[in-house]
């Protein structure tokens, strides 16, 4: 079956430090992968996406690299921000008619001023 | 547009009630999905719709719960004698259709069994 695997948190940096936040995934198929974002009191929101092998998907300063050899999709960004403390998910979605998103567990990010 | 909206927010019962959600999705968006999220853990896929057929349902969705979208625009997801496992977030969200891959999610309505 699908799953995602994420770093656990809380992931805690200073403000302008650099980002990773690992992902790895496990499908059927040829996902489309996804990172989202909550952030305190609000709902998901998408934050990137890439739908194939060397899809370099990129918002807010957030980039992740979709690499099929490692069946990974790191989300990275160079300088963090305190309005970048969220949660943060890695999902997918397989092919083959499924339509349902697989989320991993969250990786709870803190920045400190 | 109002986005993704969800009703109530908040509900509180006893084990063994029964209760109901209510989703209204964007209104062009033909697809419409419910989520249960439990404290720690990501998001898990329940059931969806297009339009008012129900095309996919999750293993997790037992015989207790029950989900419609009878006109194809607003849903509800009903849990029959509810147990302190039902406790959750629950989450909808919608699409355009199958090349608009983008999820919006509304802000959930979290349930707590007693």
């Amino acid at each position: 079956g699908n799953s995602v695997t994420q770093m656990e948190g809380p992931v805690t940096l200073s403000e302008e430090a650099f980002l990773t936040i690992n992902c790895t995934y496990t499908a059927t198929g040829y996902p489309s992968l996804f990172w989202y974002v909550q952030y305190p009191g609000e709902g998901l929101q998408l934050l990137l996406k890439a739908t194939k092998a060397d899809d370099k998907g990129s918002n807010k300063g957030f980039e992740a690299t979709y690499r099929k050899e490692t069946t990974s999709f790191h989300l990275e960004k160079g300088s963090v921000q305190v309005s970048d403390s969220a949660v943060y998910f890695c999902a997918l979605r397989s092919g083959g008619g499924a339509d349902g998103l697989t989320f991993g567990k969250g990786t709870h990010l803190i920045i400190q001023p | 547009d109002t986005g993704v909206s969800q009703n109530p927010r908040h509900k509180i019962t006893k084990r063994g009630q029964n209760v109901t959600f209510r989703c209204d999705p964007i209104s062009e968006h033909n697809r419409l999905y419910w989520y249960r999220q439990t404290l720690g853990q990501g998001p898990e896929f329940l059931t969806y719709f297009q339009n008012e057929a129900q095309l996919e349902k999750s293993r997790l969705l037992s015989d207790r719960f029950s989900a419609e979208r009878p006109k194809g625009s607003f849903s509800t997801l009903e849990i029959q004698r509810t147990e302190q496992g039902d406790s959750a977030m629950y989450l909808c969200a919608s699409r355009g259709g199958p090349n608009t891959g983008e999820l919006f999610f509304g802000e959930g309505s979290r349930l707590t069994v007693l």
